[in-house]
């Protein structure tokens, strides 16, 4: 257990509609990564946030967005799904902002039907 | 930009064989070097890493060496088990520019040891 959770594990939701998953980082942990898992992109950073700011952004669609709140829990909210959305999506955290060891959530997994 | 390439899987070994999974990276400055372990159904472990050129990380009888000159850290192990089944990425973290400390994975390798 790497103490990241994510919620939900699964979520299965149709074309066009919108979905928000949700990260707690570990305990003390300032930095929340989220990457995207699918069979033809592999493994992707969408965006790192650090104690509530955005610092850094992968190759995140624009119909994507995330926040990191005062208690350090972040939320990836996906807009106007398509069925190539369909996707593990991890949550890592880790202690600052860069140089130290990233800690994996279990994922959520997204199907867009 | 940076990037990370590993051996198409899968591979498929019988118990107590030798594992060699090739990784090999592009990168500007001098990344550090991971490879992760996704066991089925699981999230990302890190199983092992190395932070500068020539450095060898090693866990659970893994190991991986940081070869600046030829740009790879191949992951190897002398003896499989069953339970080291799995899919291995290989992964680079580089800090510069707008990157703060994201990680470049592998496609992954999938591991299948069979008894």
């Amino acid at each position: 257990d790497s103490g990241v959770t994510q919620t939900p594990k699964h979520l299965i939701t149709a074309t066009g509609q919108r979905v928000t998953l949700r990260c707690s980082p570990r305990s003390g942990d300032l930095s929340v990564y989220w990457y995207q898992q699918s069979l033809d992109q592999g493994l992707q950073f969408l965006i790192q946030y650090y104690n509530g700011e955005e610092r850094a952004k992968g190759n995140i669609l624009e119909r994507f967005s995330a926040q990191q709140f005062p208690d350090l829990h972040s939320e990836l909210n996906l807009s106007s799904l398509e069925l190539g959305d369909s996707a593990l999506y991890f949550c890592a955290s880790s202690v600052a902002l860069a140089g130290y060891e990233q800690y994996f959530g279990p994922g959520t997994r997204l199907t867009v039907t | 930009g940076d990037s990370v390439t590993q051996m198409e899987g899968p591979v498929t070994l019988s118990e107590e064989a030798f594992l060699t999974i090739n990784c090999t990276y592009t990168a500007t400055g001098y990344p550090s070097l991971f490879w992760y372990v996704q066991y089925p159904g699981e999230g990302l472990q890190l199983l092992l890493k190395a932070t500068k050129a020539d450095d060898k990380g090693s866990n659970k009888g893994f190991e991986a060496t940081y070869r600046k000159e030829t740009t790879s850290f191949h992951l190897e192990k002398g003896s499989v088990q069953v339970s080291d089944s799995a899919v291995y990425f290989c992964a680079l973290r580089t800090t510069y520019g707008g990157s703060q400390g994201n990680l470049i994975f592998g496609k992954g390798t999938k591991l299948s040891v069979k008894p």
